[in-house]
């Protein structure tokens, strides 16, 4: 258990649809990752931020968004859902941003789009 | 471009067998190297991380191995066992929107 939750486990939707993605970082980290895994790709970083502010951007599309909020938890909002949207999206949380802070990864929410 | 790439994709051995995992990056500058372990359906978790100046690291049955000037790294694992079946990542920090480039994983199955 690396001390990251992320709710739900598994969602199921439609196509054209809204969710949120929820995070708890570990206790005591600032930072907090956004990554999608699809079936044949390895990880995608989509966004970072550090105490609430946004802090590095990968590969995130505009019908994504995300924040981090006062208490440190974050969201990640994907909206008007595409099937290609499908996939596992984990969360990982670090006490700083710097390059040598180890990544402590959720168990990922698992995203069906039908 | 920044580049991880790791091979085999996938690798089935025998309970009890040697393994060595292959990653090549293109990625630069570079900072660091990670290797993460990831079971099916679950979160990646670090094995080792190397910087520049270290050659070798080991963690249990894991040893992991870095050549920074010909930008190779190896994970080899000893006397595998069932619960090494996963895919196994290779991470390098240094370029990318937030200097991380992730490899694809290499899907490593033990069979008893």
């Amino acid at each position: 258990d690396s001390g990251v939750t992320q709710t739900p486990k598994h969602l199921i939707t439609a196509t054209g649809q809204r969710v949120t993605l929820r995070c708890s970082p570990r206790s005591g980290d600032l930072s907090v990752y956004w990554y999608q895994q699809s079936l044949d790709q390895g990880l995608q970083f989509l966004i970072q931020y550090y105490n609430g502010e946004e802090r590095a951007k990968g590969n995130i599309l505009e019908r994504f968004s995300a924040q981090q909020f006062p208490d440190l938890h974050s969201e990640l909002n994907l909206s008007s859902l595409e099937l290609g949207d499908s996939a596992l999206y984990f969360c990982a949380s670090s006490p700083k941003a710097g390059a040598l802070n180890e990544q402590f990864f959720g168990p990922g929410t698992r995203l069906t789009v039908l | 471009k920044n580049q991880v790439e790791q091979s085999p994709q996938s690798l089935i051995i025998l309970e009890g067998k040697n393994c060595t995992l292959q990653c090549n990056y293109t990625v630069s500058p570079f900072s660091n190297l990670r290797w993460y372990k990831q079971d099916t359906g679950r979160g990646p978790v670090s094995l080792t991380i190397m910087t520049f100046s270290e050659n070798t690291k080991s963690n249990g049955r894991y040893t992991a191995t870095l050549d920074a000037d010909t930008k190779q790294s190896s994970l080899h694992i000893t006397a595998s066992q069932l619960s090494d079946s996963a895919s196994y990542i290779c991470v390098v920090r240094g370029g990318g929107a937030d200097g991380l480039t992730f490899g694809k994983g290499t899907h490593l199955i033990i069979q008893p």
